[in-house]
């Protein structure tokens, strides 16, 4: 079964400081991996995606991601943090083995980002 | 501007009451989804739909329905079987063979 796991409920880091948002996955076939971020009450935002090529991955506002097939990671990063990067940050994963290629993304439970000033 | 469009934001249930949200997206994509987010759970499908006339159970169907009439509608009835429908309710879509997912800006169902 495929499924993503953030181990972290919350992440704090000082601006200007590199931030890392950690995420693993199980899938089985190759996968397709997304990051979104979201602000309170608001829909989700596509930040970035692996679907094959290079390992790192660059994406909006500054982010990247690193994709790592033999841990199965795909960890979040930013060189330096901004107050403005506080925000609820999900990785996903589409499974490009289901016969049926639904689209169907499944979400880690979500990570809170804290930037201090 | 293309994009999904939810509405209401808010929305108030009494107990009983069966209630709409409403999704509608001018992007052209084939597949939508409902996704519902209640805190520390992540977001979890609801049911989800690739062509017009025809959608699918996701994870947690039970007390929802849908229908998709028109490729740029999917609207979420919840009904009065859903025992704990307090969440936020998210709308998305998809191309067909695409990749990520757009989202609507999410409606806050409440049980008064």
């Amino acid at each position: 079964a495929q499924s993503v796991a953030q181990p972290e409920d919350q992440v704090n880091v000082a601006e200007g400081n590199p931030l890392t948002v950690k995420c693993t996955y199980s899938v089985s076939g190759n996968p397709y991996l997304f990051w979104y971020v979201q602000y309170p009450n608001r829909g989700l935002q596509f930040l970035l995606k692996y679907i094959t090529g290079d390992n790192l991955v660059k994406g909006s506002y500054g982010f990247e991601a690193e994709f790592n097939k033999s841990q199965t990671s795909f960890h979040l990063k930013k060189p330096s943090a901004l107050v403005s990067d506080s925000a609820l940050y999900f990785c996903a994963v589409r499974d490009d083995a289901s016969s049926s290629n639904t689209g169907k993304l499944i979400f880690g439970q979500g990570t809170t980002l804290q930037v201090k000033p | 501007d293309g994009g999904i469009t939810q509405s209401p934001k808010y929305l108030f249930r009494k107990e009983g009451q069966n209630v709409t949200l409403s999704c509608e997206q001018n992007l052209n994509h084939d597949a939508m989804y409902w996704y519902r987010q209640d805190p520390g759970q992540g977001l979890r499908l609801i049911y989800y739909s690739q062509i017009v006339n025809d959608f699918q159970k996701g994870d947690i169907a039970e007390g929802y329905s849908v229908s998709r009439e028109k490729k740029e509608s999917f609207p979420l009835t919840v009904t009065s079987a859903q025992k704990n429908p307090t969440a936020f309710y998210l709308c998305a879509s998809t191309m067909r063979w695409g990749t990520e997912a757009f989202f609507g800006q999410g409606t806050r169902l409440t049980v008064v």
